[in-house]
């Protein structure tokens, strides 16, 4: 059965600083992994996709990246602001198409 | 194109009553997901549909129905509803055509409290 984990379960920290949040997931056949943010009270808003046969996707201050062999995938926030102040979660999606998610890290950037 | 709605955005509902949440998506998506958000649990599937007149068991789908007459609808029964189904509710929706990779768009949430 596949489980998904995301360590640190909550950050704080000082706006400008370069951040990484990690997910692992024990089985690695995988399809694609997606990374989503939620504001509190909101739905989920999708960062990046990465298909199982990339290492990794950017958009903007965000950089994914993957290695599906060792079962793990970082998010990378550049220059961090406190607009990027919300939970991320990351998901996996095997060939049965359903979503298995993490319960996601909390991150707070102070000014 | 407003993706994906949900409603109703909150709902209070007492023990045994009944309710239905609906999720409508204009991305002509095929495949359409229900789940369940609650504290220290993450997100959890529900029911799910791979197209039209489809439906399937998610991970928990105990106490819930579904059906997906049309093809941009997938509607969230609850018959009896009871205190344990207290939770926020998302509605998702995909693709699996060439360069979608599946990709899974939400809708807002419906926050239900049932007392």
């Amino acid at each position: 059965k596949q489980e998904v984990t995301q360590i640190p379960a909550a950050l704080s920290v000082p706006e400008g600083e370069n951040l990484v949040l990690n997910c692992s997931f024990t089985d690695s056949a995988i399809y694609n992994l997606q990374w989503f943010r939620q504001d509190p009270g909101k739905g989920l808003t999708s960062l990046l996709l990465i298909q199982s046969s990339q290492r990794e996707q950017t958009s903007g201050r965000l950089n994914a990246s993957l290695d599906k062999s060792s079962g793990r995938s970082t998010l990378y926030i550049a220059a961090s602001q406190p607009g990027d102040s919300a939970t991320y979660l990351c998901a996996v999606i095997g060939n049965t198409d359903k979503l298995i998610f993490g319960t996601g890290t909390r991150l707070q950037v102070f000014p | 194109n407003a993706g994906v709605t949900q409603t109703p955005k909150f709902r209070v509902l007492k023990t045994g009553q009944s309710m239905t949440l609906l999720c409508a998506q204009d991305m002509n998506h095929e495949y359409m997901y229900w789940y369940r958000q609650d504290p220290g649990m993450g997100l959890r599937l529900i029911h799910y549909s791979v197209g039209e007149g489809t439906t399937a068991k998610g991970e928990v789908p105990d106490g819930y129905n579904v059906s997906r007459l049309k093809k941009q609808n997938f509607l969230l029964g609850l018959e009896s509803a009871a205190p344990s189904q207290t939770s926020v509710y998302f509605c998702a929706s995909s693709d699996r055509l060439a360069g979608t990779y599946n990709e899974q768009f939400f809708g807002p949430g419906t926050r239900l409290t049932v007392l």
